[in-house]
């Protein structure tokens, strides 16, 4: 069974610091895709940032990194010097080859001043 | 900038009324379409895949006669949701693969509709 699990309903975090947030999944398949989306209060799904199963170097993209350990099935999205404009919904996705997504429950994250 | 559109954005009907939600991908073509219904502090859930000029794939549990989706067009697909009731309430949001932009399998979300059914 494919299942994505985020343990963290709401982060705080001073802004200009770092904050993680954790993903874990759950899959059979040796192939799959890993990603973050961003939501904000608009309701859009930004795309922030994708992870290969067979990359063995983790992705980075400006300020968002993934922390992905294969092993432990873990790809955490950490984002450096947090802006306000961070606040949002944190969903992690995953797709195992030739199938569909399954999301997380999401993380709230609040950036404070 | 944004690669799939939706349209309308927001929507207000009585209950019974049908409303189409219209999605489109802009500037690639897109085969394959997927809609999303998301409650408040929810997640995401998968309704169907919708695959031009075939029937659409519905999820376990979603009512194919409730939740018609026609995609006509390589770059545009609908949702109509027949004989709204106050239950049928939410977020709608749909998404595409772009092959030629970005990560493969990365899905591409239009700004989604929020439907209110009085």
């Amino acid at each position: 069974a494919q299942k994505i699990t985020q343990t963290q309903p709401g982060m705080f975090v001073q802004e200009k610091e770092a904050v993680t947030l954790d993903c874990t999944y759950d899959t059979s398949d040796q192939s799959y895709g890993l990603f973050w989306y961003k939501q904000p209060s608009s309701g859009e799904m930004i795309f922030l940032i994708y992870q290969g199963s067979y990359d063995e170097q983790n992705a980075t993209e400006g300020r968002y990194s993934l922390n992905f350990q294969k092993a432990r099935k873990s790809a955490n999205l950490v984002i450096s010097a947090s802006q306000l404009g961070d606040s949002a919904m944190y969903f992690c996705a995953m797709r195992p080859i030739f199938n569909k997504f399954y999301f997380g429950s999401g993380t709230k994250l609040n950036v404070k001043p | 900038g944004a690669v799939v559109s939706q349209h309308p954005s927001w929507v207000i009907c009585k209950s019974g009324t049908s409303v189409k939600i219209e999605c489109r991908s802009l500037d690639f073509q897109a085969t394959t379409m997927f809609w999303y219904r998301q409650f408040p502090k929810q997640s995401l859930m998968l309704m169907a895949t919708s695959n031009e000029g075939s029937k659409a794939t519905y999820e376990q549990g979603v009512e194919k006669d409730k939740f018609l989706i026609n995609h006509a067009s390589l770059t545009l697909s609908t949702l109509t949701v027949t004989s709204a009731h106050p239950e049928d309430s939410s977020f709608y949001i749909c998404s595409a693969r772009d092959r030629k932009r970005g990560p493969q399998e990365t899905q591409y979300f239009g700004p989604g509709t929020r439907l209110l059914v009085l």
